[in-house]
């Protein structure tokens, strides 16, 4: 079945980059997302990247695609406490419109 | 854009009252979707819409809950009779195909917590 697993808690210094990681088993997965939930707050796509892609970036935002392994990250550059959020890591396939997001990594982020 | 707006934000009510959740997507899109967040089983898609039809409700937990769209700018769900077990944050999210199959905004959600 469809499954998307991440890491529930990540800590880094303010400063330091920041990489969640993310697996899923979907092998007909094409779209891969990351969005962000501040509290409080609903969930924000941040970006998102192509089965055909091995990366993209998008100014400090650094998302890598392992296909063969099924693995996904999320690098942030230079984290900052307005980083502090939770990190949903998701899939869907062309022909499908039902997402499946991962349970979210929650990112501290110390000053 | 307004995006998407829910209502209420907050709502707190008894044991075996019915609540309505309140969902106004964005203007042209043509998917809605509910959800519902706790922390112990993170974020389930309840229900979604094409066009205003149910496309997939097999997240619906049981009968008491149910979902309508009468109209491309609303939505509802309802939880006929509540139990404590419901309370958790529900969001709607709304999507237009074309931009990426799973491109979803989501709305501001709705606390709900049944005492």
């Amino acid at each position: 079945g469809e499954d998307v697993e991440q890491s529930l808690f990540l800590s880094v210094r303010e400063g330091d980059s920041s990489v969640i990681n993310c697996t899923y088993t979907d092998s007909s997965s094409t779209y891969l997302y990351w969005y962000k939930q501040e509290p409080g707050a609903g969930l924000q796509l941040l970006t998102y990247i192509f089965s055909n892609m091995d990366m993209k970036q998008d100014q400090r935002l650094t998302v890598l695609l392992n296909k063969k392994d099924k693995h996904l990250s999320l690098r942030i550059a230079d984290t900052q406490t307005g980083d502090s959020a939770i990190y949903f890591c998701a899939e869907s396939r062309t022909g499908g419109f039902k997402t499946i997001f991962g349970a979210g990594t929650r990112l501290f982020v110390k000053a | 854009d307004a995006g998407v707006i829910q209502s209420p934000r907050h709502e707190v009510t008894e044991m075996g009252q019915e609540v309505t959740l309140r969902c106004k997507p964005i203007s042209g899109h043509d998917y809605l979707f509910w959800y519902r967040q706790t922390m112990m089983r993170g974020l389930e898609l309840l229900i979604y819409f094409n066009n205003n039809v149910p496309i997939d409700d097999s997240g619906m937990p049981e009968d008491r809950f149910s979902a309508k769209m009468p109209n491309a700018s609303f939505s509802t769900l309802k939880i006929q009779p509540s139990e404590p077990r419901d309370s958790a944050v529900y969001f709607c999210a709304s999507s237009v195909r074309g931009q990426g199959a799973g491109e979803q905004y989501f709305g501001p959600g709705t606390r709900l917590t049944v005492t």
